[in-house]
C-alpha cells in the first residue's frame, strides 16, 4: 500500500524568501506524485505532478517540485514566496499496484507567509 | 465552464438522520471519488467509482453508501451508522486512464451533525 508523509504541520516564511514544503512517499513500483493547494472552505487545486525522468517539475503560480528517487522525496519549492501563497498544501501519490486510481494524501502542511 | 459541483455548501442534520450529499461533474470523466477531510488528518478515501454502475469501498467506507447510475453524478449518503459524521466532504473526478492523470475537486460540503 502507498503512503505519504508531510513531516511539518506548518511552515513559516517571510515574503520574498524561498520556501520548501517537504514530502516523502512510499509506493510499490513507479511513483505518480502530485501537489495540491487548498484555500479556506474550498476544494483542492492541482499545482503540479511528477513526470517520469524530470527531477525538477514546474507547475502553477511559480511553484516547482524536486523529485529525489533515492530519498523517496518530492519537495515543493518556490524561489520567492508571496503572502497570497499562504494556504494548506497537500502531497499525494498514486500507486498502480492495486489498480486503484484514487490518490493517497499526506496530512497537509500549512504555509504561512509573513509580509 | 467544466467542473465539479457539490451541493449544498453547508448542511446541518440531527443525529440519527441519513443525509445525501450531491456531486455532479460535466467534465466527461469516468472516475469519481469521495474523500473526507478532518483537521490534521488530510483526506481519507470513502468510496470511488471507475465506471457507471460500479463502485468500490475506500479506506473508511463504514457508515456511508453511494450510487453511480449516471456518469455525471455520484451522490454520497451519510447514514446514521456513521459514528462521527461531522466533517468536510470533497468529491473529485479524473479523466484519462493514465497514472499521472490528476484529480479535479469540487468545493466541498461541510456537514455538521448535532
Amino acid at each position: 500500500a502507498q503512503s505519504v508523509a508531510q513531516p511539518e504541520d506548518q511552515v513559516n516564511v517571510a515574503e520574498g524568501n524561498p520556501l520548501t514544503v517537504k514530502c516523502t512517499y512510499s509506493v510499490s513500483g513507479n511513483p505518480y506524485l502530485f501537489w495540491y493547494v487548498q484555500y479556506p472552505n474550498r476544494g483542492l487545486q492541482f499545482l503540479l505532478k511528477y513526470i517520469t525522468g524530470d527531477n525538477l517539475v514546474k507547475g502553477s503560480y511559480g511553484f516547482e517540485a524536486e523529485f529525489n528517487k533515492s530519498q523517496t522525496s518530492f519537495h515543493l519549492k518556490k524561489p520567492s514566496a508571496l503572502v497570497s501563497d499562504s494556504a494548506l498544501y497537500f502531497c499525494a501519490v498514486r500507486g498502480m499496484d492495486t489498480g486503484r486510481r484514487a490518490l493517497t494524501f499526506g496530512s497537509g502542511t500549512r504555509l504561512q507567509v509573513q509580509p | 465552464d467544466g467542473g465539479i459541483t457539490q451541493s449544498p455548501k453547508y448542511l446541518f442534520r440531527k443525529e440519527g438522520q441519513n443525509v445525501t450529499l450531491s456531486c455532479e461533474q460535466n467534465l466527461n470523466h469516468d472516475a469519481m471519488y469521495w474523500y473526507r477531510q478532518d483537521p490534521g488528518q488530510g483526506l481519507r478515501l470513502i468510496y470511488y467509482s471507475q465506471i457507471v454502475n460500479d463502485f468500490q469501498k475506500g479506506d473508511i467506507a463504514e457508515g456511508y453508501s453511494v450510487s453511480r447510475e449516471k456518469k455525471e453524478s455520484f451522490p454520497l449518503t451519510v447514514t446514521s451508522a456513521q459514528k462521527n459524521p461531522t466533517a468536510f466532504y470533497l468529491c473529485a473526478s479524473s479523466g484519462p486512464r493514465q497514472p499521472n492523470s490528476p484529480l479535479h475537486f469540487g468545493n466541498g460540503t461541510r456537514l455538521t451533525v448535532t
